[in-house]
């Protein structure tokens, strides 16, 4: 099974409410990323885990969270969102260290919108 | 740090026809050139790539060219397809000991008409 899963694929939210965003894999692979990404723009690289290690990118750094229990769950956490948050949340997995050559598995998505 | 630009942001042709889409970048020390392609209601998922000690790979109906001079890649679709409709993505990657992430071009979205 080579899919990547996201739940909910729909989220609304309140703005100053907490979002959590889940997703999974079973390809065993040892990054999982979070991209956030705007109509008509490049997704974003939001953070990703590599193994039980967090890298969190220095734009987003404060704005984001995420936990990884296991090897197959990834969640990304936003603690108080903002109008600017709505979009969509791409995870994606790949079996080899981040970077370079691996190929990224993506899921379906999650759009967020935040009133 | 790197940009990589994806200069149609829609791209119309007939069915049979070949499409053509296009990406620059900007820094000449990117080797891998990933492209994605994401179908309506769908994640993204891996198309082609190419690495930058070639300027040419082919698989089946795409081909990818990588001009490292003019620091621009391109995804040649021959013979058109309706399943070809989608939005493409480009992206690019320092060296692989760099450890740093994709950069990812805005997306084209490809439409095939019948």
């Amino acid at each position: 099974d080579t899919t990547v899963k996201q739940n909910p694929r729909y989220k609304l939210a309140r703005v100053g409410k907490p979002v959590n965003l889940i997703c999974s894999q079973t390809m065993n692979h040892d990054t999982m990323y979070w991209y956030q990404k705007k109509p008509n723009q490049a997704p974003k690289l939001l953070l990703f885990y590599y193994d039980k290690i967090l890298n969190r990118e220095a734009d987003t750094f404060e704005k984001f969270q995420s936990s990884r229990p296991n090897n197959s769950f990834c969640s990304l956490y936003i603690g108080s969102a903002g109008l600017e948050y709505s979009a969509m949340y791409l995870c994606a997995s790949s079996r080899d260290r981040p970077g370079g050559y691996a190929e990224q598995f993506f899921g379906p998505g999650t759009r967020l919108t935040v009133l | 740090g790197e940009k990589v630009e994806q200069h149609e942001s829609t791209l119309s042709v007939r069915e049979g026809d070949s499409a053509v889409i296009n990406c620059t970048y900007t820094d000449t020390a990117s080797s891998y050139f990933p492209w994605y392609k994401q179908e309506a209601g769908k994640g993204l998922h891996f198309v082609i790539d190419i690495r930058s000690n070639v300027d040419r790979k082919q698989s089946q109906r795409l081909i990818v060219l990588l001009d490292k001079k003019a620091k621009r890649f391109s995804l040649h679709i021959t013979a058109t397809q309706p399943e070809d409709s989608a939005i493409y993505f480009c992206a690019a990657s320092p060296p692989m000991d760099s450890n740093y992430q994709l950069i990812w071009g805005s997306g084209t979205k490809l439409i095939i008409k019948p």
